[in-house]
């Protein structure tokens, strides 16, 4: 079964660090994965995503992933964290071979960048 | 991107009344959801609404209690039915990328509040 697990809650950094948010995975053959951001009283927002290729992802708003496939893991980073980052992000994933596009979803991190 | 409109943004009802919310998208699309996101939770997917066919629930969602039109290709309904306080979430509906056919996109959710 397919499934994504974002171990941390929450995650606190100050503005102008750098910002890890962890996401691993658990799908049959290959994984295509994503990652979105969730502002309060909005929708889903789109940052990034893993088809195929460079395992480095450049997304929106200078937000970066890593995947790593024998860790299993699409790590969300940003080099300098701006207090406009907090908000709650979510990974999902769905196999390559997956023809009803379904994604499955972590439960989420909040991000919460001090000034 | 596809750009997502759904109405009403927010409600409150009554126990035992009905909501459809309505989505509507700017471009034909062939594939929608519908995914519910209970209080501080992840989203699940109720159901996935092909233009010329039967929705596809997803286990532990019914068509009787959940059901879905999509009578063309840029819009779909969405109807809670027989509401209970545990229906109170907000309700996003998606559509796969057109141009890239990965990632997708969200509306801006409808919050629902039954009491």
């Amino acid at each position: 079964a397919q499934s994504v697990a974002q171990p941390e809650d929450q995650v606190n950094v100050a503005e102008g660090n750098p910002l890890t948010v962890k996401c691993t995975y658990s799908v049959s053959g290959n994984p295509y994965l994503f990652w979105y951001v969730q502002y309060p009283n909005r929708g889903l927002q789109f940052l990034l995503k893993y088809i195929t290729g460079d395992n480095l992802v450049k997304g929106s708003y200078g937000f970066e992933a890593e995947f790593n496939k024998s860790q299993t893991s699409f790590h969300l980073k940003k080099p300098s964290a701006l207090v406009s980052d907090s908000a709650l992000y979510f990974c999902a994933v769905r196999g390559a071979r997956d023809s009803s596009y379904k994604l499955i979803f972590g439960s989420g991190t909040r991000l919460l960048v001090r000034p | 991107s596809a750009v997502i409109s759904q109405k009403p943004s927010r409600d409150i009802c009554q126990r035992g009344t009905s909501l459809t919310i309505q989505c509507q998208v700017d471009s034909q699309v062939t594939m929608m959801f519908w995914y519910r996101q209970q209080p501080g939770q992840s989203l699940t997917l109720i159901a996935t609404a092909n233009q010329g066919s039967e929705a596809t629930y997803e286990s532990g969602f019914v068509i009787d209690k959940f059901p879905i039109s999509r009578p063309n290709l840029t819009f779909s309904t969405l109807t809670v039915s027989n509401m209970s306080p545990e229906d109170s979430s907000i309700y996003l509906c998606s559509v796969v990328s057109g141009r890239t056919g990965y990632e997708q996109y969200f509306g801006p959710g409808t919050r629902l509040t039954v009491t």
